[in-house]
């Protein structure tokens, strides 16, 4: 079973700084099934990106992801008010979801 | 509109049952695998079910699995979660989502919030 692990746990900055969050596997995953989600407070999770890197629809090109094997990093550019939330990453394998624990996205 | 909205949950004793609904709509429905995520209060997501678009594969986590059944009508455009001999640990917000290609979940309801309580 693959474990997902996350950090920071929480991360503090200020709008329009950029924030870089990290995925880190306990084997080496195909990118292909590596996703990231937003969570704000009261809402359901959203999607961002699928296969590591590409951008769901409607998500602006603020968001980037990258990585490989082992280790994944969504990085946030010109932050923005409302992107101060939890953010997961998910990997698919074996006929199931597992998700990372979460990094909160906190205003500083 | 693509939209998912769940249905069924509320307050029960630890060791009964509830069924709890998702629909859907403005998608292909039999299109799709299904799955089903819960929320512990203050706590991070856990998968615990998936369905594929025929019914014929069925995955659980460990943590329902033997408990909880998942089934759907594809005629009504509604996916379920049966759970049986709930525990206090299973009080958390229901979600349905939609998956995208086996590699993500691209839609998902607002959830359904159980509480398990004696």
């Amino acid at each position: 079973e693959i474990v997902l692990t996350q950090s920071p746990g929480i991360l503090s900055l200020s709008p329009g700084e950029s924030a870089t969050l990290s995925c880190r596997t306990s084997q080496s995953v195909n990118n292909f099934y590596l996703s990231w989600y937003q969570q704000r407070p009261g809402h359901p999770p959203r999607l961002l990106l699928y296969g590591a890197s590409t951008r769901a629809t409607g998500i602006p090109d603020r968001f980037s992801g990258s990585g490989s094997g082992t280790d994944f990093t969504l990085t946030i550019s010109r932050l923005e008010p409302d992107d101060f939330a939890v953010y997961y990453c998910q990997h698919y394998g074996v006929s199931r979801y597992t998700f990372g624990p979460g990094t909160k996205l906190e205003i500083k | 509109e693509v939209k998912l909205v769940e249905s069924g949950g509320g307050l029960v004793q630890p060791g009964r049952s509830l069924r709890l609904s998702c629909e859907g709509s403005g998608f292909s429905f039999d299109d799709h695998a299904m799955q089903w995520v819960r929320q512990a209060p203050g706590k991070g997501l856990e998968w615990i079910s998936s369905l594929s678009w025929n019914s014929l594969s069925a995955t659980y986590a460990d943590s329902v699995k033997g408990r909880f059944t998942t089934s759907r009508d594809n005629a009504k455009n509604s996916l379920y979660l049966h759970m049986n001999s709930l525990r206090v640990e299973d009080t958390a917000l229901y979600y349905c989502a939609k998956d995208y290609g086996g590699r993500a979940l691209d839609v998902w309801g607002q959830g359904t919030l159980v509480t398990v309580s004696s």
